[in-house]
């Protein structure tokens, strides 16, 4: 079974810290995706990286980065974590055109 | 983009109730998936449905790429069926980049 790993399941951190959220899989599949998911909102791409040391914007890539230098690992990066970063964020990896397999998440709240 | 709009936005059932969801498309399909987001928060992909029809279990899923839509259908739904279904689908070719609907809440009552 393909397995989606993602470092933290809850994650409380102060405004204005750098904070990393880690996920790893275990397929070797070229292309790793973050999203965040808001009520309401459904699932909005923040990045998306389809080689090692490749990424592409998503929709709402404003105050985040990431990080690929493996082909198993994608990092999302808050450099300043702020309070309306405060949300559920997915990881999910496949291989090109093919499904996606979603980690857990992580609820990463910011105070 | 494409725009995915999702039907009903909210569902909610009585167990043993067939109900079907609905995904239409702004742009041509291509690379269409379901998802089921269990209360935990936890995405499952459920079909893989490009075009055609596909069974598993009690959940079957038809596709019309030439219309642009998709059909989720829950027969003899039961309380685990319950969360919030996604559809999703690639523009053209944009290296496996999914864009997804809002999603359907459907609550499943004994």
């Amino acid at each position: 079974d393909v397995k989606v790993t993602q470092s933290s399941r809850y994650l409380v951190k102060r405004t204005g810290e750098k904070v990393f959220l880690e996920c790893v899989q275990d397929m070797d599949h070229e292309n790793m995706f973050w999203y965040r998911q808001d009520p309401g909102l459904g699932l909005r791409l923040i990045y998306f990286s389809y080689d090692v040391k490749m990424k592409e914007k998503g929709d709402i890539p404003e105050g985040y980065s990431v990080s690929r230098e493996k082909k198993e690992r994608f990092s999302l990066i808050l450099e300043s974590a702020s309070t309306n970063q405060t949300s559920m964020y997915l990881c999910a990896s496949s291989l090109r055109k093919n499904i996606q397999y979603f980690g857990a998440g992580t609820r990463l709240s910011v105070l | 983009g494409i725009q995915v709009e999702q039907s009903p936005p909210d569902l909610i059932l009585q167990e043993g109730a067939n109900s079907t969801l609905r995904c239409n498309f702004s742009d041509s399909v291509n690379n269409l998936q379901w998802f089921h987001q269990n209360p935990w928060g936890q995405l499952i992909n459920l079909f893989y449905i490009p075009s055609g029809t596909k069974q598993n279990g009690r959940l079957s899923a038809t596709t019309v790429a030439t219309e642009r839509y998709s059909l989720l259908y829950i027969s003899s739904s039961q309380t685990t069926d319950s969360g919030v279904y996604f559809c999703a689908s690639e523009r053209g070719s944009t290296l496996g980049r999914l864009y997804f609907g809002r999603g359907t809440q459907l609550t499943v009552w004994p």
